[in-house]
């Protein structure tokens, strides 16, 4: 079944406290992105990847990295979460040079709260 | 860079009425314009989607129009049934920039029985 799956699905730490969120995909999609989803603030990108070694930032990088050392994965990493970084997150991920389609595939999400 | 303004945030309707939801952007350079259903508690889905090349685009209730030169796009629901509530959030991308994609803030949908 062509899927992205999220790791982990809830998540509660304390500030400070380095963390990942794993994202992997299985339809060989060439391009993928985090997002998060805040209320009345709709979906904002975080950081995209184009492909392999080619990430480049969104609109709200600060606080996060991210890596794309395998084409299937693209995890996210909060070095020394905050409060402010309490929200939902989506992984996602788009287009392969047969289908042309920029059509983006999400993760079932994933919860987060930073006390 | 690019921003998209979404209206209105909230829309109710009688089941069988249309829906219009409006965006508009601001980078010229935009050529991929995406509409996006999300359920409550649910990932967001694609629902239809429309390149700069195309003024129109129409799959059964569900209709796209585009504007370029006043630079807005307009999502149409026809007929619309209790089960097409949920929140709708447009987004515009510069296909040359790969996977960057920005959405507007969403419009929260309810259909009334």
């Amino acid at each position: 079944e062509a899927q992205v799956t999220q790791n982990p699905r809830y998540l509660i730490t304390v500030t400070g406290k380095k963390l990942t969120v794993t994202c992997s995909q299985n339809m060989n999609h060439e391009y993928m992105s985090w997002y998060r989803q805040d209320p009345g603030l709709g979906l904002r990108q975080i950081y995209y990847s184009m492909n392999v070694e080619v990430t480049d930032k969104g609109d709200v990088p600060e606080g996060y990295k991210v890596s794309r050392k395998e084409k299937r994965n693209f995890p996210l990493i909060l070095e020394s979460p905050s409060p402010n970084q309490t929200s939902l997150y989506f992984c996602a991920s788009s287009f392969t040079q047969t289908s042309g389609s920029y059509e983006q595939y999400f993760g079932p999400g994933t919860r987060l709260t930073v006390t | 860079g690019e921003n998209v303004e979404q209206h209105p945030s909230t829309l109710s309707v009688q089941e069988g009425d249309s829906a219009v939801i409006k965006c508009t952007y601001s980078d010229s350079a935009s050529n991929y314009f995406p509409w996006y259903k999300q359920e409550l508690g649910k990932r967001p889905q694609l629902i239809i989607d429309i390149r700069s090349n195309v003024g129109e685009k129409k799959d059964q209730r569900i209709a796209v129009t585009l504007n370029k030169t006043a630079k807005h796009f307009s999502l149409h629901i026809t007929e619309t049934q209790p089960e097409d509530s949920a929140v709708y959030f447009c987004a515009a991308s510069n296909g040359n920039q790969g996977g960057k994609l920005i959405f507007g803030q969403g419009t929260e949908l309810s259909v009334k029985p």
